[in-house]
């Protein structure tokens, strides 16, 4: 059974440019939740999304949102980006309500420049 | 929200050696995972743990809810153990929006 795939593994931004981010969870599996993880913040919760619908969200600006299909895939946005977006953002597959266990990928590390 | 503290922030430990992390959460959880994250960067699956204990080979974990912590346990540690362990809970009304502690840098020696 395939894992959690994200793309791209890496990429590099300038400031004020944006960025999309995507994630296909595991097969059958339903909810995609994001997290960041920086040195100074540590992992932080960004969003989750079950049915296509954005469930749960964390601390972070409108310039940070995101989307999921039909078929669970799940994409997050940047805009506008700054250095401090520079990050490893990590996605996170689960069955859905109430089912708990997350899974993550190797998420993609964002460098901006 | 809830608060995470683990500790030891770092342990240095030789091969062959037990060790146990501890992880103290500030309210009630209905979730609790340990992970290990590799030096990629991607977080393995340890435990699925909200209560009681749980063993995988050489390692196990215990939580207790109503007194807001867990324990993973380490035993007889390899050097491919090296890493940084998180505990993540989370509180009612999302299971799936976990809350990270800052973890615990492992160093296994040969």
């Amino acid at each position: 059974k395939a894992g959690v795939t994200q793309t791209p593994r890496y990429l590099i931004k300038t400031r004020g440019q944006q960025v999309t981010l995507s994630c296909s969870p595991i097969s059958g599996h339903r909810s995609v939740s994001w997290y960041q993880q920086t040195p100074g913040q540590g992992l932080q919760f960004l969003f989750e999304y079950f049915s296509e619908t954005q469930r749960n969200k964390g601390n972070f600006p409108g310039r940070f949102s995101g989307r999921q299909f039909s078929n669970s895939r799940s994409e997050m946005n940047v805009s506008t980006l700054e250095l401090g977006d520079s990050a490893l953002y990590l996605c996170a597959s689960s069955l859905g309500p109430p089912a708990g266990e997350l899974f993550f990928g190797e998420g993609s590390r964002l460098t901006v420049l | 929200g809830i608060q995470v503290e683990q500790s030891p922030p770092d342990l240095i430990l030789q091969e062959g050696a037990n060790s146990t992390l501890r992880c103290n959460f500030s309210d009630s959880v209905n979730n609790l995972q340990w992970f290990h994250q590799n030096p990629w960067g991607q977080l393995i699956n340890l435990f699925y743990i909200p209560s009681g204990t749980k063993q995988n080979g050489r390692l196990s974990a215990t939580t207790v809810a109503t007194e807001r912590y867990s324990l993973l346990y380490i035993s007889s540690s390899q050097t491919t153990d090296s890493g940084v362990y998180f505990c993540a809970p989370s509180q009612s009304g999302s299971a799936r929006q976990l809350t990270f502690g800052s973890g615990t840098q492992l160093t296994v020696l040969p």
